[in-house]
């Protein structure tokens, strides 16, 4: 099976902008996670979507949205980008949400806002 | 929510010594504590996980202690490599949730 794929995988933005970031996950999985990578900060959940639906949120604010299309393919947007912004944003997928399974991630997109 | 706290944030050890990363979580009904290592520039990796049922799972080199009274898991990794060299993430679930918490992470060095 291919792994999770995320495009795309470098971008640069400047303050203020907006930008999608896409995730394909595994096949067969309909759970999708994201997360917020910094140095130092470790994985900050920002949500999770199951069958089109969010269904987890972390605590970020209202500029990070997402969605989750049919096939289990996800976006995330984020709006009026910050420099604090930076980070690697990876999504992860599993089977299925109600039960301890492994997260695949994806190799990340790095987004930099200068 | 969740919160998961790990120790140390940096380890450096000789190749062939032993490694000892701890995690703290905070709520008593979690019941499944995964360890992730990402290499450097890679995606993170799911290496061992233990449930609340055990005190203890070993896959070669590497283990995983449970205290569930103290809220306390551990990764322990003996005969260190080069190849070990990465940063370790320790996770627990939510209440009530199947959602991962994962902690701040440990950059281990493997120095040869």
């Amino acid at each position: 099976k291919a792994g999770v794929t995320q495009t795309p995988r470098y971008l640069i933005k400047t303050r203020g902008q907006q930008v999608t970031l896409s995730c394909s996950p595994i096949s067969g999985h309909r759970s999708v996670s994201w997360y917020q990578q910094t140095p130092g900060q470790g994985l900050q959940f920002l949500f999770e979507y199951f069958s089109e639906t969010q269904r987890n949120k972390g605590n970020f604010p209202g500029r990070f949205s997402g969605r989750q299309f049919s096939n289990s393919r996800s976006e995330m947007n984020v709006s009026t980008l910050e420099l604090g912004d930076s980070a690697l944003y990876l999504c992860a997928s599993r089977p299925g949400r109600n039960s301890y399974n492994e997260q695949f991630f994806g190799p990340g997109t790095r987004l930099t806002v200068l | 929510g969740e919160n998961v706290e790990q120790h140390p944030s940096t380890l450096s050890v000789q190749e062939g010594d032993s490694a000892v990363i701890k995690c703290t979580y905070s709520d008593s009904a979690s019941n499944y504590f995964p360890w992730y290592k990402q290499e450097l520039g890679k995606r993170p990796q799911l290496i061992i996980d233990i449930r609340s049922n055990v005190g203890e799972k070993k896959d070669q080199r590497i283990a995983v202690t449970l205290n569930k009274t103290a809220k306390h898991f551990s990764l322990h990794i003996t005969e260190t490599q080069p190849e070990d060299s990465a940063v370790y993430f320790c996770a627990a679930p939510g209440a009530g949730s199947y959602q991962l918490t994962f902690g701040k992470g440990t950059k281990l060095s493997v120095i040869p």
